[in-house]
């Protein structure tokens, strides 16, 4: 099993809004992350988190806060987000830091 | 600037034929090459991984490393119309945590 769950799906917010996703893994993977696509565009790395710690943050406005509160669960906090915002928001999880990424369902958020 | 390159396409093939898609990566110690597909709305999807040269094969798929040449490839026989995606190749960096995406190859099956 490769599942990795995401919500919610969809995601409609204000810019004043606080809203936070949601990734889950039961896979015993101790490396998660969170990744941001644009349309036709590549996914781009925001967050790294190796055993619960984060290990890599790509230069994310504060904005975007992270959270690993366990090894099978990483939130996305976001809070004041601007329309530019407006994208696929990616989980992935893998074994270890180096090994092959699953992809979650996604959530497609727009920041009105 | 570690690069991952890929021809944008559309690649468009028949039915029934094979598909070739090709990755080139700048960084000379990456040591894993993954290929994803991605339908239109939904998240990348694994294909196959690939660590040693040569040729990889699981069912329809075929990858190819050649790390002298710096090239990933994956083929797929008797392409089919739900084969019709973008395919990510990617690229471990050295620090081994992040992916370098290529930016895909559009491949379109016809009937």
């Amino acid at each position: 099993d490769t599942e990795v769950t995401q919500t919610p799906k969809h995601l409609v917010m204000g810019m004043t809004n606080k809203k936070s996703l949601k990734c889950e893994q039961h896979m015993g993977h101790r490396a998660m992350y969170w990744y941001k696509q644009k349309a036709k565009k590549p996914p781009e790395l925001m967050f790294v988190y190796s055993y619960e710690k984060l290990s890599i943050n790509e230069s994310v406005p504060s904005r975007f806060s992270p959270e690993c509160p366990n090894s099978s669960l990483l939130n996305l906090h976001l809070h004041a987000l601007q329309p530019e915002d407006s994208a696929l928001y990616l989980c992935a999880s893998s074994a270890q830091a180096e090994e092959t990424q699953y992809f979650g369902p996604g959530t497609r958020l727009l920041v009105l | 600037q570690k690069e991952v390159e890929q021809n944008s396409g559309p690649l468009s093939v028949p039915e029934g034929a094979i598909a070739s898609l090709n990755c080139t990566y700048s960084d000379r110690v990456s040591q894993s090459f993954f290929w994803y597909r991605q339908y239109s709305g939904k998240s990348p999807e694994l294909i196959m991984s690939i660590y040693s040269n040569g040729d990889k094969e699981d069912g329809r798929f075929t990858a190819q490393l050649n790390k002298a040449s710096q090239y990933v490839s994956l083929l797929i026989r008797d392409s089919q119309p739900s084969d019709s995606a973008t395919y990510l190749c990617a690229v471990n960096s050295n620090s081994g945590y992040a992916l370098n995406f290529g930016k895909g190859t559009s491949l379109l099956v016809t009937p």
